[in-house]
């Protein structure tokens, strides 16, 4: 069966660049998480979907960040004027509900490079 | 301020014997506990969990046991095996959907 895949799996963009990162969750799933994992940490939340809407997104670090799912499968995490911090793995994560007991299934990553 | 600690950055054990990984917290809300593994270029993958009304969940070769009082879990594998070399993490969150807050991993050699 199919997991949780991310598209693409590497992006090297300038400084500056406006980004798209994909997530298509696995089948069904209404919840769904984008994480930023940077080098030596664990993955740091960004941003939750229940469905259509962003039930919380207190984790997004500014308004240059911004992420849909307008048909509540897909979601697209958007970077505009990217800076170099902005540089690290982006994970999403899927799960059948929002229950505090459902395991959350990862995608394998967006290595993000801002040069 | 890190809410969930794992002191140990790395660790490394002979085959066959017991990995022990330690993780701390500091948020006396959180009520739920768990370990994901992630190898390389991969994501993290669900290991095991346990609810804080709870003080040990065991699943085959892995157990965590969960300290309250001192808001200490700890994931114990026995016996330890190869495949077992990974990155750990433990994640917290709280009762109702609340975000799952991870710490730093540790990472597990497995020495053959």
């Amino acid at each position: 069966g199919a997991g949780v895949s991310q598209t693409p799996s590497n992006k090297v963009t300038e400084k500056g660049k406006y980004v798209e990162l994909r997530c298509d969750p696995i089948s069904g799933h209404t919840a769904l998480y984008w994480y930023r994992q940077s080098l030596g940490q664990g993955p740091e939340f960004l941003i939750y979907f229940q469905g259509t809407g962003a039930a919380d997104d207190s984790g997004l670090p500014n308004d240059r960040f911004f992420a849909v799912r307008p048909e509540g499968s897909v979601s697209t995490l958007k970077i505009q004027r990217t800076e170099r911090g902005d540089s690290a793995v982006y994970l999403c994560a899927s799960a059948p509900t929002s229950a505090s007991t459902d395991t959350q299934y990862f995608g394998p990553g967006t290595r993000l490079t801002v040069l | 301020d890190q809410q969930v600690k794992q002191n140990s950055p790395s660790l490394s054990v002979q085959e066959g014997r017991i990995s022990i990984l330690n993780c701390d917290y500091t948020n006396s809300m959180f009520d739920y506990f768990l370990w994901y593994k992630k190898y390389p270029a991969e994501g993290p993958t669900f290991l095991i969990s346990i609810s804080s009304i709870k003080d040990k969940n065991e699943d085959g070769r892995f157990t965590v046991f969960l300290n309250k009082s001192a808001k200490h879990l700890s994931l114990h594998i026995v016996p330890s095996q190869p495949g077992d070399s990974a990155v750990y993490f433990c994640a917290a969150r709280g009762t109702s959907y609340d975000k799952v807050i991870f710490g730093p991993g540790t990472s597990l050699s497995v020495i053959p």
